[in-house]
């Protein structure tokens, strides 16, 4: 079956440091991979995609992340963080690409970051 | 920028009610979907639609219908709200399909007392 994981549910960081948030996902086949933000009390934007080609992908606000295959991972990136990043991160698998026209999306549970002053 | 807008924003109702949550999106988008957003759970699947009056069950759609009247409007039903159904509902709308980037509204809170 279809799956993603966030295995940390909050991560507090320090302004300037750089952050890091972990997502693996398990998928028979090429994945399409998304990550979406939620900031306090509003609903999701997108962030990123990886469809195909380089690994290493760029996003809206400055962050990027790294596609390995080798150990289905799909980690966001960004340095320095900044106080405005605090928010709801989802990482987020489309599954049934080849059989199915619609974007049928299986999410994470999402990590709750805190970047402090 | 795609606009989804939800309504209503709040919503309170008994165990046993009947509740309606309503989407709309002017971006003239295909595609459309529901998501209830748990603790825990991240965002799962409820129903979606491509186009007006085509419906698709998604991953968890016990105790849901839903109703794609036009290209613009997709709509949740609850005809028997229970407590279990107390949570946050988005809707989304794409342009295409597989792959393709999600609007999201702003959400509904659901509280089913």
């Amino acid at each position: 079956a279809q799956s993603v994981d966030q295995p940390d549910a909050h991560v507090t960081l320090s302004e300037g440091a750089s952050l890091e948030l972990r997502c693996s996902y398990s998928y028979s086949a090429a994945p399409y991979l998304f990550w979406y933000v939620q900031y306090p009390g509003q609903s999701l934007q997108f962030l990123l995609k990886y469809i195909t080609g380089d690994t290493v992908v760029k996003g809206t606000k400055g962050f990027e992340a790294e596609f390995r295959k080798s150990n289905s991972s799909f980690n966001l990136k960004k340095s320095p963080a900044h106080w405005s990043d605090s928010a709801k991160y989802f990482c987020a698998l489309d599954r049934d690409i080849a059989s199915s026209s619609f974007s049928k999306l299986v999410f994470g549970q999402g990590t709750s970051l805190s970047v402090v002053p | 920028e795609a606009a989804v807008t939800q309504s209503p924003r709040n919503k309170v109702t008994v165990t046993g009610g009947n509740v309606t949550l309503s989407c709309r999106q002017t971006n003239s988008h295909n595609y459309m979907y529901w998501y209830r957003q748990d603790t825990g759970h991240g965002l799962r699947l409820i129903h979606y639609s491509y186009g007006a009056g085509n419906l698709q069950i998604g991953d968890v759609p016990d105790g849901y219908k839903a109703t794609r009247t036009t290209q613009e409007d997709f709509f949740l039903l609850l005809e028997l709200a229970s407590p279990s159904q107390t949570s946050l509902y988005f809707c989304a709308s794409s342009e295409t399909g597989g792959g393709n980037t999600l609007y999201f509204g702003a959400g509904t809170r659901l509280s089913v007392l």
